[in-house]
C-alpha cells in the first residue's frame, strides 16, 4: 500500500472515447503529477500541481485535461486519443514540489485502439 | 534543462552478489536532489533511496546505498546482497531548483536488472 491509488488499472477505449483516469492520495501532500511511461522511453512529466494549481504542462496535446479540485485527488481526462498514447499513465504525489521523494501509484495500463 | 543516463540497458547478477547500477547527470542548477526507484513487473514505481546534491555523505538506505561523486556528476546505486526480489527496472532520477518553480522528476531510460539464483 503505497498510499497512492489510480483507477483504473486497465483502459481500453476507441479514439473516438471520452474517459478520465482517477488519482487519489492519502498522504496528506501538498503536489500531485501525472507521468507518461511508453515503452523503452523514458518517464515523461506531462502535469505538476502544487497546492491544486497547476504549475507545469511540458507541451502536452490538448487532448489530455487535468483537473485537480482538492490536494487529494487529480484527474486525467483524455479524448479523441491517439493509438501513440497507448502507455502507463503514473500518478505521484510528494509533501512539496521542490526536493522531496514522489511517491507513485501503480499506474493505469492503457491501450487506444 | 536536466539530463539522466542510464548507460546499462540490462544486468544479469547472481544471487548475493553486490550489484552496481550506474546514473550520471546532467544540470545547471547549483542544488539538486537525486533519486532512485525499482518498478517491479506489476509497474508500481517504489522509491528507494534520495541524495540531496549538498549532503556530504553518501546516503544509505538498507541494503541502498548511493555512491555519490559530485565531480563526476555520478550517483551510481550499489545493491548489496542481491535478492531474487530485487529483479526489476531501476530508474534514476533528479529535480533541480529551477528558480523557486515546482518540478517533477526528470528520469533515465532505466536499467532492466535480473538476479539469478
Amino acid at each position: 500500500e503505497t498510499g497512492v491509488t489510480q483507477t483504473p488499472r486497465h483502459l481500453v477505449m476507441g479514439m473516438t472515447n471520452k474517459k478520465s483516469l482517477k488519482c487519489e492520495q492519502h498522504l496528506g501532500h501538498n503536489a500531485m503529477y501525472w507521468y507518461k511511461q511508453s515503452a523503452k522511453k523514458p518517464l515523461e512529466l506531462m502535469f505538476v500541481y502544487s497546492l491544486e494549481e497547476r504549475v507545469e504542462n511540458n507541451s502536452v496535446p490538448s487532448r489530455f485535461s487535468p483537473e485537480c479540485p482538492n490536494s487529494s485527488h487529480l484527474f486525467l481526462h483524455l479524448h479523441t486519443l491517439q493509438p501513440e498514447d497507448s502507455a502507463l499513465y503514473l500518478c505521484a504525489s510528494s509533501q512539496d514540489a521542490r526536493f522531496t521523494e514522489a511517491f507513485f501509484g501503480q499506474g493505469t495500463r492503457l491501450t487506444v485502439v | 534543462a536536466q539530463k539522466i543516463t542510464q548507460t546499462q540497458p540490462g544486468m544479469f547478477v547472481q544471487e548475493k552478489e553486490a550489484v552496481t547500477l550506474d546514473c550520471t547527470y546532467d544540470t545547471s542548477d547549483q542544488s539538486y536532489g537525486l533519486f532512485w526507484y525499482k518498478q517491479p513487473s506489476s509497474g508500481e514505481m517504489i522509491f528507494l533511496i534520495y541524495q540531496g546534491s549538498y549532503d556530504e555523505q553518501n546516503a544509505t538506505e538498507g541494503r541502498y546505498s548511493l555512491n555519490f561523486q559530485k565531480a563526476r556528476k555520478s550517483a551510481n546505486l550499489v545493491i548489496s546482497a542481491s535478492q531474487l526480489g530485487d529483479s526489476a527496472m531501476y530508474f534514476c532520477a533528479m529535480r533541480g531548483d529551477s528558480g523557486g518553480g515546482a518540478d517533477g522528476l526528470t528520469f533515465g531510460k532505466g536499467t532492466h536488472l535480473i538476479i539469478q539464483p
